[in-house]
């Protein structure tokens, strides 16, 4: 059974930080992993997606990488801002179903 | 910019009573998805669907809870009778199918009390 798990669960930087969040798996057969926001209240927000054959992708400035054989994936986040501030959640995929397994979240606080 | 909607945002209900939340998946997307999440819980899959077709409902109390699809362009979330500790926020995703390429995309969610 696939288990995912973030670390740290909770985080508070100051303004400028740059951040790495984690994200680990138990069953390294999965097809892909997707990062997803989540604000108070609201609903989840696609950040990057990664496929199976990818080692990581980009969108502006967060930059996720996957490593199936260790079962690990970093959500990296450049210069912090306020407006950062929200949960992030890590999901994996695994093959022969299109169920999507959730961590439970980090909490990121980015304060001015 | 095409989303998931879900209705209604927010339900307070009874004890006792039926609940039904509905949900709009992107147009095209053949892949329907129900999860609930809880502070103690975190997501929790419910349910999914291909096609129309259920796939998966093993993460719902049958007892209580079903989930169809009536067409393509609607999927609903049942429950009856309602207990306080069905209060959570049910959320909507949907996806093309292979998954792989594509990933999901989740709706607002519905907020749930039971009181």
């Amino acid at each position: 059974k696939q288990e995912v798990t973030q670390i740290p669960a909770a985080l508070s930087v100051p303004e400028g930080e740059n951040l790495v969040l984690n994200c680990s798996f138990t069953d390294s057969a999965i097809y892909n992993l997707q990062w997803f926001r989540q604000d108070p209240g609201k609903g989840l927000t696609s950040l990057l997606l990664i496929q199976s054959s990818q080692r990581e992708q980009t969108s502006g400035r967060l930059n996720a990488s996957l490593d199936k054989s260790s079962g690990r994936s970093t959500l990296y986040i450049a210069a912090s801002q306020p407006g950062d501030s929200a949960t992030y959640l890590c999901a994996v995929g695994s093959y022969n179903t299109d169920k999507l397994i959730f961590g439970t979240g980090t909490r990121l606080q980015v304060f001015p | 910019d095409a989303r998931v909607t879900q209705t209604p945002r927010d339900k307070v209900t009874e004890m006792g009573q039926e609940v039904t939340m509905r949900c709009q998946p992107i147009l095209g997307h053949n892949t329907v998805f129900w999860y609930r999440q809880t502070m103690m819980q975190g997501l929790e899959l419910l349910a999914y669907f291909r096609n129309r077709a259920p796939l998966d409902d093993s993460g719902m109390p049958k007892d209580r809870f079903s989930a169809e699809m009536p067409d393509a362009t609607l999927a609903t979330l049942k429950i009856q009778p309602s207990e306080p500790r069905d209060s959570a926020v049910y959320f909507c995703a949907s996806g093309l199918s292979p998954l792989g390429n594509y990933g999901y995309t989740f709706g607002s969610g519905t907020r749930l009390t039971v009181v």
